[in-house]
């Protein structure tokens, strides 16, 4: 069984276009995360959502929302593209008192044209 | 910015140990080090974390100095799949206001 789910697996439109991105978890964790990879590789928190609170929330531009309907999903709004949000975003979770380790999707490449 | 410094690459062959140093100077004192691997186009996978002592779980070992400002992954015997790049960091335990950062890593590639 897959832990973390994302879909979709690649994701390519066009600038000004409105997307999302759909992460699931079945691990029964509390916290979830999206983080951005870029094509430099670093891999960077955007968002990170406990018990339905926003936690964190990075100088991510207004335009990435998440929006969380249950513990279980955490899904990623973005408006009005940008040839820059061209990356790969990975999903994640965790559980609070257990270590902290999180628990990363496959990821989702997103290429803006 | 990443609190770690860690070589770029490193090779290793196969079914040799591979030890993994990082460099973490300006740790507190309740900050853990974790570690992560990315293999070629998967999400992180988390490998193991510690405090003070040493850990060892199925996958590899944490030894941490003395002083707490350095540490080494060690994974005992490498396979081809162990290639990937490996990640130190450090951070409070149970504090979701402090992220998880990311820093280059090490690119371990583990050769026949």
């Amino acid at each position: 069984d897959t832990a973390v789910s994302q879909t979709p697996k690649y994701l390519v439109t066009q600038m000004g276009n409105d997307k999302s991105i759909k992460c699931e978890q079945n691990l029964g964790h509390d916290t979830m995360y999206w983080y951005k990879q870029d094509s430099k590789k670093f891999l960077k928190i955007m968002f990170s959502y406990n018990n339905k609170e926003l936690i964190i929330n990075e100088t991510v531009p207004n335009r990435f929302s998440p929006k969380s309907p249950d513990k279980a999903h955490l899904n990623l709004h973005i408006n009005s593209l940008e040839l820059g949000d061209s990356a790969v975003y990975f999903c994640a979770s965790s559980q609070a008192g257990t270590g902290d380790e999180q628990y990363f999707g496959p990821g989702t490449r997103l290429t803006v044209t | 910015d990443a609190k770690t410094t860690q070589p770029p690459s490193m090779d290793c062959a196969e079914g040799r140990a591979a030890n993994l140093p990082c460099n973490h100077s300006t740790i507190s004192g309740n900050e853990y080090v974790y570690w992560y691997r990315q293999i070629h186009s998967q999400g992180p996978q988390y490998i193991i974390h510690g405090l003070k002592n040493n850990e060892t779980n199925e996958m590899a070992s944490l030894i941490i100095t003395e002083d707490r400002k350095s540490s080494t992954l060690i994974l005992p015997h490498a396979t081809l799949r162990d290639t990937a790049v490996y990640y130190c960091i450090v951070r409070p335990l149970g504090n979701y206001g402090q992220n998880f950062v990311f820093g280059p890593g090490t690119r371990l590639s583990v050769l026949p």
